[in-house]
């Protein structure tokens, strides 16, 4: 069974452009959470979505959004970066509510 | 809020040792799942192990088990015959059982070395 990925793997961008991060989760799961991972804030939730509804937000700015298609698909897109932004971003992947999340590889995010 | 606490930011072993990563966690939920997880150098989060809070059974995987003291609210992963594949980040992780309560709260991480 295919395990999560996450692309692109690494992203270069600008202040004030914007990004968007695409998940596709493992076969069957219909919920797809995302993480941030910075090294001096750790692992940090930003939103969770199941059946195209997101069900759970972190503590982010508007900046953050996302969304999540018909097939499970999860995107992420961040508007007006920021250096800050820089980060490891992580799509997690699971049943639903109670079961394991699995991790895929993490999209490397440089804000330059 | 949950708040999820590792006090050891850094461990070092001989290869075979036994080693413990403690992980204490505040919450005033009485149903939840406990978690830890290994992020290798390559950074992919792997899931080691699992423990539902209500079971006071302590979950074990081969060489990875649990110590889990709930009224404590105390989580400690011990890594029986360390391999050198086991040097990795070791996050603990907590997660309400709720509904729609998919979210994870992390640790601050402890860095495991084995060496040879």
């Amino acid at each position: 069974k295919a395990g999560v990925t996450q692309t692109p793997r690494y992203l270069i961008k600008t202040r004030g452009q914007q990004v968007t991060l695409s998940c596709s989760p493992i076969s069957g799961h219909r919920s797809v959470s995302w993480y941030q991972q910075t090294p001096g804030q750790g692992l940090q939730f930003l939103f969770e979505y199941f059946s195209e509804t997101q069900r759970n937000k972190g503590n982010f700015p508007g900046r953050f959004s996302g969304r999540q298609f018909s097939n499970s698909r999860s995107e992420m897109n961040v508007s007006t970066l920021e250096l800050g932004d820089s980060a490891l971003y992580l799509c997690a992947s699971s049943f639903g509510t109670g079961y394991e999340q699995y991790f895929g590889p993490g999209t490397r995010l440089t804000v330059t | 809020a949950q708040t999820v606490t590792q006090s050891q930011p850094e461990m070092s072993v001989q290869e075979a040792e036994t080693v413990t990563l403690s992980c204490t966690y505040d919450t005033s939920e009485n149903n939840y799942y406990l978690f830890w997880y290994k992020q290798p150098p390559s950074r992919q989060m792997i899931l080691v192990i699992r423990q539902e809070a209500y079971k006071q059974q302590n979950a074990t995987e081969n060489r990875f088990s649990v110590n889990f003291q709930k009224a404590a609210k105390s989580f400690s992963l011990k890594i029986s015959d360390s391999q050198l594949g086991d040097t990795a980040m070791y996050f603990c992780a907590f997660m309400r059982l709720l509904k729609g309560a998919q979210k994870l709260v992390f640790g601050q991480g402890t860095r495991l070395t084995i060496n040879p």
